[in-house]
């Protein structure tokens, strides 16, 4: 079941430049989505949502842009240092019941050279 | 910062053997979830728990599984018969009233199954 699809595993850039991650879904019933980073040996670490409400959530160096029609939402880094450098995940959620769970893609590893 | 606390930070069990996954919370928290992360696979939710009832659970959350909050700051993961497929990262994540600022997951523990 891929409701949450980011088809890009690995993403390598250079120190100073931009990283766009990308994440693509398919339940139309997701009305918040949100970016986490996790390192190796720790728990996904919350970076930035968006509600479906809005099209674009600016914080510091990170943008998430959200495109509804083509249900599909991206991750931007700016400038990119090398500690970005980990495995990003892009999670929704959709209201159901009193709490939310969230659908997780399988992630990508974002490379930051120096 | 608050942070959700887990322990143990890896357990090895034999197979058929009960364990006990440990969290805490952060203490102004409402919901409360279980998510796993089996090697190489997407994270995955299990539970979620509100108002000291569950409030929803996937179909990995089998009969197998439990939750409990036992005295208002700990959460716990209950498997009572282990098997070789319960090896995985499981995550406790915790949220307030607004998902505006994500979940926060504590560092996981990583349950060996042999």
């Amino acid at each position: 079941d891929q409701q949450v699809k980011q088809n890009s595993p690995s993403l390598s850039v250079q120190e100073g430049r931009i990283s766009i991650l990308n994440c693509d879904y398919t339940n139309s019933m997701f009305d918040y989505f949100l970016w986490y980073k996790k390192y190796p040996a720790e728990g996904p670490t919350f970076l930035i949502s968006i509600s479906s409400i809005k099209d674009k959530n600016e914080d510091g160096r990170f943008t998430v842009f959200l495109n509804k029609s083509a249900k599909h939402l991206s991750l931007h880094i700016v400038p990119s240092q090398p500690g970005d450098s980990a495995v990003y995940f892009c999670a929704a959620s959709a209201r159901s019941g009193s709490a939310r769970q969230l659908t997780f893609g399988s992630g990508t590893q974002l490379t930051v050279l120096p | 910062e608050p942070e959700v606390t887990q322990t143990p930070s890896h357990q090895v069990t034999q197979m058929g053997q009960e364990v006990i996954l440990r969290c805490v919370p952060i203490s102004n928290h409402l919901y409360f979830y279980w998510y796993r992360q089996i090697l190489g696979q997407k994270v995955e939710f299990l539970v979620s728990f509100y108002n000291n009832e569950i409030s929803e659970k996937s179909e990995i959350f089998d009969d197998q599984f439990s939750v409990e909050r036992p005295d208002g700051s700990n959460f716990t993961l209950k498997i009572r018969s282990t098997k070789l497929e319960d090896s995985a990262m499981y995550f406790c994540a915790s949220t307030g009233s607004s998902l505006n600022y994500g979940y926060t997951f504590g560092s996981g523990t990583r349950l060996t199954v042999v």
